[in-house]
């Protein structure tokens, strides 16, 4: 079964806009952390945003937010006011326990294209 | 100042030959990570090392051996190199949320392409 899951292969916004990137993921663990990457066609990989599973506000950094959804089992990256660096793919990932020593599984990643 | 960093940063060698891939990172993380970037963009992770102990090593072909010389350190090497292996290579580190840091979230090295012709 599938651990993160992206629907959204590929997504369009207009320049200014914004726009919301799906990701569930499924865990039976209590404690567990969410991540979102950012990889643009240069190929590095940023790490963008951080919730962890007992986290109660949602996660923001800048123009990025989470709207994390415990019972849903939803975490979807937010980003707002787009711009057209923001041009990349996007990959949510989940590491289950509390070591870094556990997996970490990255859903197949959503295309983002923003329009100017 | 970089963070993490790999070398080479492409590779292109031919079937059969032996390569290394190097990983270095300045963050003081006692955790760290090689991962596999295929064609389609797909990641998945190879091997982890925690202070210099394998602590995963999924399913990957015996061809592939790490090596964690120190905890600074985690170096990839390839024998047998095949068709197949083609690929992104991404080393990465974290510090253990159980060894004290506030999050495990893992710094990418900036990858290596690897070709095998």
């Amino acid at each position: 079964a599938q651990k993160i899951t992206q629907t959204q292969p590929g997504m369009f916004v207009q320049e200014k806009e914004a726009v919301t990137l799906d990701c569930t993921y499924d865990t039976s663990d209590q404690s567990y952390g969410l991540f979102w990457y950012k990889q643009p066609s240069s190929g590095e990989m940023i790490f963008l945003i951080y919730q962890g599973s007992y986290d109660e506000q949602n996660a923001t950094e800048g123009r990025y937010s989470l709207n994390f959804q415990k019972a849903r089992k939803s975490a979807n990256l937010v980003i707002s006011a787009s711009q057209l660096g923001d041009s990349a793919m996007y990959f949510c990932a989940m590491r289950e326990g509390l070591s870094g020593g556990f997996k970490t599984i990255f859903g197949a990643g959503t295309r983002l294209f923003v329009k100017a | 100042d970089t963070a993490v960093s790999q070398t080479p940063k492409y590779l292109v060698t031919q079937m059969g030959n032996d390569k290394s891939i190097k990983c270095e990172q300045n963050l003081g993380h006692d955790t760290m990570y090689w991962y596999k970037q295929d064609s389609k963009k797909f990641l998945k992770i190879m091997f982890s090392y925690n202070n210099k102990e394998l602590i995963i090593n999924e399913t990957v072909p015996n061809r592939f051996s790490p090596k964690s010389p120190d905890k600074a350190h985690l170096n990839l090497h390839i024998n047998s190199l095949e068709l197949g292996d083609s690929a992104v290579y991404f080393c990465a580190s974290s510090q253990d949320l159980l060894a004290g840091g506030s999050t495990d979230t893992q710094y990418f090295g900036p990858g290596t392409r690897l070709t095998v012709l």
